[in-house]
């Protein structure tokens, strides 16, 4: 089993609507957990981290996080046909660790 | 703002060939990370340098090596090359204390 496992997809929505993105994780002792976007052939861009519990919003993205359930969430608010990537769940347990990767959502915006 | 920069960006080398991948971390960063992804999967921990000294490895075959030097870029040395070993290699860099890895654009290898 992988330690984080996240849905392939593809998911296909239209533009403007709101996108819901999820990861389980399986290890408690994650502490830091990050969402990157990969355009193809392109390297990860680190979106949104949040440490622990909680919510944390940045312009159009919002990423919340539930230990207690090991889930891990983003959601897009407005989708543009631009935020179309692979959208990656990662976490690590300490600052300055490895990031382990999800094998990430592929998201298209239908104009 | 500065980004990581790898060279070569594509690189086509034949079985039992070697290759050298380079790094180039952000300014001021301290501590780089290698990642192998496969076409479709994502991206594997290889190997990390804090300070030119190694800090943590993962899943990097013995046929690798990799050494981070003074002015802090890294490189990773691939010898005896096998059909296996073609994916993009991707180096993130960070500034310790800070959380955010940066990950530059990668290189593409084929291995033929």
């Amino acid at each position: 089993q992988k330690e984080v496992e996240q849905d392939p997809g593809p998911l296909s929505v239209p533009e403007g609507a709101i996108v819901s993105l999820n990861c389980t994780y399986s290890n408690s002792a994650f502490q830091y957990f990050m969402w990157y976007r990969q355009y193809s052939r392109k390297g990860p861009e680190l979106l949104m981290y949040t440490y622990s519990s909680g919510n944390k919003e940045d312009g159009r993205f919002t990423a919340q996080v539930d230990k207690s359930s090991k889930y891990i969430s983003l959601f897009i608010r407005d989708s543009q046909p631009s935020d179309s990537a692979t959208y990656l769940c990662a976490t690590n347990m300490n600052r300055d660790d490895k990031i382990i990767f999800g094998k990430g959502t592929r998201l298209h915006i239908l104009p | 703002a500065a980004g990581v920069i790898q060279s070569p960006r594509h690189l086509i080398k034949e079985k039992r060939e070697t290759a050298t991948l380079k790094c180039y971390p952000i300014p001021r960063h301290d501590t780089v990370y290698w990642y192998q992804q496969g076409p479709g999967q994502d991206p594997q921990f290889l190997i990390s340098f804090y300070e030119k000294m190694q800090s943590d490895k993962g899943s990097i075959p013995d046929r690798f090596s990799a050494q981070q030097f003074s002015d802090y870029h890294s490189e990773l040395n691939m010898s005896s090359l096998e059909l296996g070993d073609s994916a993009l290699y991707f180096c993130a860099s960070s500034l310790t204390g800070i959380h955010e890895q940066y990950f530059g654009p990668g290189t593409r290898l084929t291995v033929t």
